[in-house]
């Protein structure tokens, strides 16, 4: 049973970047059966999809956080990152991550437990 | 970029209850269209791919249809257990995934 866990810091101060990473377990994050990403959910309120990468290394990122979001992956760790820069207390959220199938049930995400971040001086 | 609409945002229902929520998108995507429960303090949980399957697991009193813009999902009899957040999601465009606003289900 494929896993992922999310770690990183929880409280990030306004103006700095954001970095959490995801390590997969129980399969290879070099499967072509998957796309990986990092969707946050912000207290209180709905889920937004911030990017995906698939194991060849294409990026595909929501336009509203584009300009801050990079996401990346490193095969030796079986671990996939994401970095948000210039952050404010907006970016407060959960931040899950997640894999989209695309062989058994195109297009479903199963996620991570989620991690809470916190954007404070 | 696809947008999804969920109505009602809440409801409150009574135990046996039938609920239904709708969830449009602002273009046809088919039956690329799934639904999730999330729990607080916990993730979404699958219940509902292609707009109509049931996931391995979840009972049968959840059901979903529909095809181009305009979805229904249904619970046929409300539990208590039942009381959470559902949120449709779209996937026209697989690795990019868009969420409707979600619908708050609460015990009357």
């Amino acid at each position: 049973q494929l896993q992922l866990q999310e770690s990183g810091p929880g409280l990030v101060k306004p103006s700095e970047t954001l970095s959490l990473t995801c390590t997969v377990s129980g399969g290879s994050i070099s499967s072509s059966s998957y796309y990986w990403g990092w969707i946050r959910q912000p207290p209180g309120k709905g889920l937004e999809w911030i990017g995906s990468i698939y194991y060849s290394g294409s990026t595909y990122y929501n336009p509203s956080l584009k300009s801050r979001v990079t996401i990346s992956v490193d095969t030796s760790k079986n671990q996939f990152s994401l970095k948000l820069s210039s952050v404010t207390a907006a970016d407060t959220a959960v931040y899950y991550c997640a894999r989209a199938d695309t062989v058994t049930h195109p297009g479903v995400w199963y996620w991570g437990q989620g991690t809470l971040v916190t954007v404070s001086s | 970029d696809i947008q999804m609409t969920q109505s009602p945002s809440s409801l409150s229902a009574s135990v046996g209850d039938r609920v239904t929520i709708t969830c449009q998108a602002s273009q046809d995507i088919s039956n690329y269209l799934n639904w999730y429960q999330q729990k607080p303090g916990k993730a979404p949980k699958l219940l509902i791919y292609d707009a109509s399957n049931l996931e391995t697991g979840v009972p049968s009193r959840f059901s979903g249809s529909g095809s181009g813009t305009d979805f229904t999902f249904t619970i046929s009899s409300l539990q208590p257990e039942d009381i959470a957040t559902y949120y449709c999601q779209q996937y026209d465009n697989l690795p990019s995934p868009t969420f409707g606003p979600g619908t708050k289900v609460d015990i009357k």
